[in-house]
């Protein structure tokens, strides 16, 4: 069965840098584009990255950047999400989540069970 | 890049329907059949509900359905149960391989 396995959160203060990783398995991960989402406390979820199969296309919620950067291992069936500059207003639950087909249309359909990110003085 | 527009709330007694919206724009709902909801319970990651705007995936209650008119999406929960409590979250194709996610619904049973 698919599973996505976030790693790599915790408490960081203003202008460090933070790496998330995801582990993928259970389905062809080197096919499907990869997404991540992320969710400040008791707020909603916003959309954040996403990088194609192959990693070769990439894109960025306004807010991040020249800041974050998503890549992906296709060898080692690991997404990340390269975090620098960060700021307070980053705190949240990051989530990656898989695209429900071969075709990006950000449609999730499988999801990890996220990290949380703090960032704070 | 905004989010789409939901209610903040909605509710329903056991057995009876609620209609939650999601408004957009014609870059995102009104230009792509690529409008999804997903139900998110306290403390857990949110799960696909409807995909391609009115479609399914396997174990989702036909209870559970979608549409789209223009910029406007809508879920359809029908013969609401107690489990249906959850937060409700539309997103929709941004263009260019974006998403873009809506303020989110609180429903209440």
């Amino acid at each position: 069965q698919v599973e996505l396995v976030e790693s790599g959160g915790g408490v960081v203060q203003p202008g460090t840098s933070l790496r998330l990783s995801c582990a993928a398995s259970g389905f062809s991960f080197s096919t499907h584009g990869m997404h991540w989402v992320r969710q400040a406390p008791g707020k909603g979820l916003e959309w954040v990255a996403v990088t194609s199969y192959d990693g070769s296309n990439k894109y960025y919620v306004d807010s991040v950047k020249g800041r974050f950067t998503i890549s992906r291992d296709n060898s080692k069936n690991t997404l990340y999400l390269q975090m620098n500059s960060l700021r307070v207003e980053d705190t949240a639950v990051y989530y990656c989540a898989k695209e429900r087909t071969v075709v990006v249309a950000a449609e999730f359909d499988y999801w990890g069970q996220g990290t949380l990110v703090t960032v704070s003085s | 890049q905004s989010a789409l527009t939901q209610p903040p709330s909605a509710s329903g007694s056991p057995g009876q329907s609620v209609a939650i919206s999601c408004t957009g724009t014609s870059s995102d709902v009104g230009g792509y059949n690529y409008v999804s909801w997903y139900q998110q319970h306290p403390g857990k990651a949110p799960k696909l509900m409807i995909y391609e705007v009115s479609k399914r995936p396997s174990g989702v209650p036909d209870r559970f359905s979608g549409s789209k008119s223009g910029n406007t999406a809508s879920l359809t929960v029908s013969g609401l149960q107690a489990e249906d409590e959850a937060d409700y979250y539309c997103a929709s194709h941004a263009g260019s391989m974006k998403g873009v996610f809506g303020t989110g619904t609180k429903v209440t049973v």
